[in-house]
């Protein structure tokens, strides 16, 4: 079975500082690989994804991600942190017969963006 | 509005007493799945369903009940619960597997507590 790492339960930077939120899998197969986030009393949102081709992955609000096979890594980045960007943030990996059967997640890392 | 509706919100009940969290979605689905989520922890899959009258075992299944009738509706049932279902419950539906290839959506969440 898959598993999902996230380093840090916790991450707290200064609004304006970069955000690197690191996440690493355990796969034998190529995975499929996402990341949620979260804001409180709501449901998840899915901020990327990536599936094939571009190992560097953009998505909504300015956050990134890079997909290292030789890293087994899918770390979060964003240039410069928003207060808006106070979250949850979950990675996560699909898991099942060609990825279908369900979405596998790290165990979840909060994110605090000081004034 | 695309959207998961689950209810109730949040709900409080004694041990042993049944109780069904509803779910719907009104974006003509075929994949619906319910998660967990506990600190530390991150989502853990209780059951999924491919589509109507389909429904499988997540990873935490124990003491948990779903059914699939129509397409839009997929409750979970807790025939006898405990202290330790006390979590937060997470309904998602994406429009088919596999995963990878579209969108999952996840409802506001369920916060229950079972004394």
């Amino acid at each position: 079975a898959q598993s999902v790492t996230q380093l840090g339960s916790h991450v707290s930077v200064s609004e304006g500082a970069l955000v690197l939120l690191r996440c690493n899998y355990s796969s034998s197969v190529p995975p499929y690989l996402f990341w949620y986030v979260q804001y409180p009393n709501q449901g998840l949102q899915l901020l990327l994804k990536y599936t094939t081709g571009a190992t560097l992955v953009k998505g909504i609000n300015g956050f990134e991600a890079e997909f290292k096979k030789s890293e087994t890594s899918f770390h979060l980045t964003k240039p410069s942190a928003h207060m808006s960007d106070a979250a949850e943030y979950f990675c996560a990996v699909s898991e099942g017969n060609q990825g279908a059967q369900k979405l596998v997640f790290g165990q979840g890392t909060r994110l605090t963006i000081n004034p | 509005e695309a959207q998961v509706t689950q209810n109730p919100r949040y709900l409080i009940t004694v041990t042993g007493k049944k109780l069904t969290v509803t779910c719907s979605q009104n974006m003509n689905h075929e994949y619906m799945s319910w998660y967990r989520q506990d600190p530390g922890l991150g989502l853990r899959q209780i059951y999924y369903s491919m589509n109507v009258e389909v429904t499988d075992k997540g990873d935490v299944p124990e003491g948990y009940k779903v059914s699939r009738k129509e397409k839009r509706n997929f409750p979970l049932i807790l025939e006898s619960p405990s202290p330790n279902q006390t979590s937060l419950y997470f309904c998602a539906s994406s429009l088919s597997a596999p995963l990878f290839r579209t969108r999952a959506f996840f409802g506001q969440g369920t916060r229950l507590t079972v004394v």
